[in-house]
């Protein structure tokens, strides 16, 4: 049971508008900067997101952060099949000391 | 261009010992922070642990703590994971990857990882 909670799916059409949520608390999200990952099937995983809400060179802006309190948001617009995949949330965890991801998510485009 | 080898992953019995290396290339070894990260099969990422880059800090998920050490040895450009008392819930693959900005939860790069399988 991670400590960051993610929805197990999420599902949309092509074209349109998702958005993964990542809550968490006081000790990881609300006091540290959060990073998001593709995991396509058989794949590494692939930074999508760090510090919030930056891109790393190559991800196009279809691909959005955010962080509201002890919640962080994933967002990706103009949805392809392409896009299929699992996406994770990661930050650091001043309690524990450690880092942590949460659960993933799998996102379907219909 | 940045590499990653992860290797040292194979079958060993509950209750067995297991270390894990990671030869790492194309960038600053001795001055970046590394994590290990494992995926059991057909389950999520699971952050597993950290060292700073002089290896003088060093944090472990409360799953491994206790049990697992990591290392370094930046003449060798080298990452190490020493896993004991290994349970069936260990079972995954093994990632080594470098904290981008020091940052223990950012990871650009990614090896192709390595299995380890704790069965009898």
């Amino acid at each position: 049971q991670s400590v960051l909670t993610q929805p197990p799916s999420v599902s949309a059409a092509p074209g349109q508008r998702v958005a993964i949520s990542c809550s968490g608390g006081s000790s990881n999200i609300e006091n540290s900067y959060v990073s998001w990952y593709r995991q396509l099937p058989g794949t590494t995983p692939k930074l999508l997101i760090y510090e919030t809400n930056k891109r790393p060179a190559g991800i196009p802006d279809r691909f959005s952060g955010s962080k509201s309190g002890t919640s962080a948001t994933l967002g990706i617009t103009g949805l392809q099949t392409g896009d299929e995949a699992d996406y994770y949330c990661a930050t650091w965890d001043s309690s524990l000391n450690a880092g942590v991801f949460g659960g993933g998510t799998k996102l379907t485009v219909l | 261009e940045v590499h990653l080898l992860e290797s040292g992953g194979g079958l060993v019995q509950p209750g067995g010992s297991l270390t894990l290396s990671c030869a790492a290339s194309g960038f600053t070894f001795s001055t970046s922070a590394m994590s290990w990260v494992r995926q059991a099969p057909g389950k999520g990422l699971e952050w597993v642990s950290g060292i700073n880059g002089n290896a003088g800090t060093t944090y472990y998920a409360g799953s491994v703590k206790g049990r697992f050490t990591i290392s370094r040895d930046n003449s060798k450009n080298k990452l190490y994971l020493q896993m004991n008392s290994l349970r069936g819930d260990d079972t995954a693959v093994y990632y080594c990857a470098p904290c981008s900005g020091g940052s223990f939860h950012r990871f650009d790069y990614w090896g192709q990882g390595t299995l380890v399988t704790v069965s009898s």
